[in-house]
């Protein structure tokens, strides 16, 4: 089946880190990714990781990935204020026509970051 | 500005009335989506458009009828709504990249069925 399960709410103080954390239910996923959404805008890609490395670092954010338990995180180190957003994980699954996929998304975890 | 374009950004409409919403994109995709957003509840998939054909349609009710006349416009036409429908309606088109998918999003259409 195609699950994608994320909490629903995370708080957290400005300058300490942030863990977000996603299970999917795809084996055959070959990339997860992470959007955030701010207030009022669209879904913006923020990183992505392919299902055959483990970790990835950029800049500020980690995900990591342990594909045998299917659970994704998103670690952002030094939380600011402008990291309150809705952050969305999604698993891509291969459709049948050509080389489009389509990206199954969770349900997004709120991130509130307290001055 | 991410070269997706939403219109309108909000709708009211009765349960009676007929609507349409529009995207527009001019990044080259040939890939167009139209999702779901409600609250608490995952993004849904509604439906996918490569190179103007429809590849999938989510079990969507007939209400919802969807139109790509091209790879750079997307409608979707609203008909005899319920309240349940209101929600943040969410255009995207993809590139695929050396095997990468990355959606670009529009900025929505709020949607609030009376």
């Amino acid at each position: 089946g195609e699950d994608v399960e994320q909490s629903l709410f995370l708080s957290v103080r400005e300058g300490d880190s942030s863990v977000i954390n996603c299970t999917y239910t795809d084996s055959s996923s070959t990339y997860l990714y992470w959007y955030k959404q701010e207030p009022g805008a669209g879904l913006q890609l923020l990183t992505y990781i392919f299902s055959n490395m483990d970790m990835k670092q950029d800049q500020r954010l980690t995900v990591l990935l342990n594909k045998k338990d299917k659970h994704l995180s998103l670690r952002i180190a030094d939380t600011q204020t402008g990291d309150s957003a809705i952050y969305f994980c999604a698993e891509r699954i291969s459709m049948n026509t050509g080389n489009t996929g389509k990206l199954i998304f969770g349900q997004g975890t709120t991130l509130q970051v307290k001055p | 500005e991410t070269g997706v374009t939403q219109t309108p950004r909000h709708l009211v409409m009765g349960m009676t009335n007929k609507k349409s919403l529009k995207c527009e994109q001019h990044l080259g995709h040939n890939a167009m989506y139209w999702y779901k957003q409600s609250a608490k509840k995952p993004l849904e998939l509604m439906f996918v458009y490569n190179f103007k054909e429809q590849t999938e349609n989510n079990s969507v009710p007939s209400r919802f009828s969807p139109e790509c006349p091209n790879s750079s416009h997307l409608f979707l036409h609203l008909h005899t709504l319920q309240p349940e429908d209101s929600a943040l309606y969410l255009c995207a088109s993809s590139t695929y990249r050396g095997l990468v998918e990355k959606l670009f999003f529009g900025s929505g259409t709020q949607l609030s069925v009376l």
